[in-house]
């Protein structure tokens, strides 16, 4: 059974920064893009990163550039999301969510229910 | 940026009926469209993707439509089990979510 779970979040101060791990089981975790995806309490669904299946390629929605940085250890099956610069509106639960290839623009067929980072003083 | 936009935001419809949400892009984005189911407190489902193809373990009652900025999901015949927000999602570029649908039970 393909499964997900993150980890590593929790309450940040503004500016604060916060990494968070999606530990993968079930399967073959680097022949499969990996992404994470956003939701805040009571609202929509916010694409954040995608990396393809080897690591070599990342890609970031503007809202995140350059504070947020997705990485993969494959020798591990463990995603992250390394977050800096954290602002009240980054405040959502964050699912990492597998892509049916090896390369990140797809669908995503499988999510991880998701771990709470809330920003606030 | 390509933009998604749903309708309605919210609708309610009986057991039995047929209920069909339509999803817009502001450009063309050919059948690179998804579906998914969320109901509340659990995690997003993928219903449908490549706008028309049925996941694996999906209901036939649920099917996808159309191609470069028109799409619809619709569910044949609406079930209790079926109350959830319905997300469109595209993938032809960076992906990018619609608001959502709330489907409630009449």
């Amino acid at each position: 059974e393909v499964q997900l779970v993150e980890s590593g979040g929790g309450l940040v101060q503004p500016g604060g920064s916060l990494r968070l791990s999606c530990a993968a089981s079930g399967f073959t975790f680097r022949n499969y893009a990996m992404s994470w995806v956003r939701q805040a309490p009571g609202k929509g669904l916010e694409w954040v990163s995608g990396i393809s299946g080897s690591g070599g390629s990342t890609y970031y929605a503007d809202s995140v550039k350059g504070r947020f940085t997705i990485s993969r250890d494959n020798s591990k099956n463990t995603l992250y999301l390394q977050m800096n610069s954290l602002r009240a509106e980054d405040t959502a639960v964050y699912h990492c969510a597998k892509v049916p290839f090896l390369e990140w623009l797809s669908w995503f067929d499988t999510w991880g229910q998701g771990t709470l980072v809330t920003v606030s003083s | 940026d390509i933009q998604m936009t749903q309708s309605p935001s919210s609708l309610s419809a009986s057991v039995g009926d047929r209920v069909t949400i339509t999803c817009r892009a502001s450009q063309g984005i050919s059948n690179y469209l998804a579906w998914y189911q969320q109901k509340p407190g659990k995690v997003p489902k993928l219903l449908i993707y490549a706008a028309s193809a049925l996941q694996s373990g999906v209901p036939s009652r649920f099917s996808g439509s159309g191609s470069g900025t028109d799409f619809t999901l619709t569910i044949s015949s609406l079930q209790p089990e079926d109350v959830a927000t319905y997300y469109c999602q595209k993938y032809n570029s960076a992906p990018g979510f619609g608001p959502g649908t709330k489907v409630n039970i009449k």
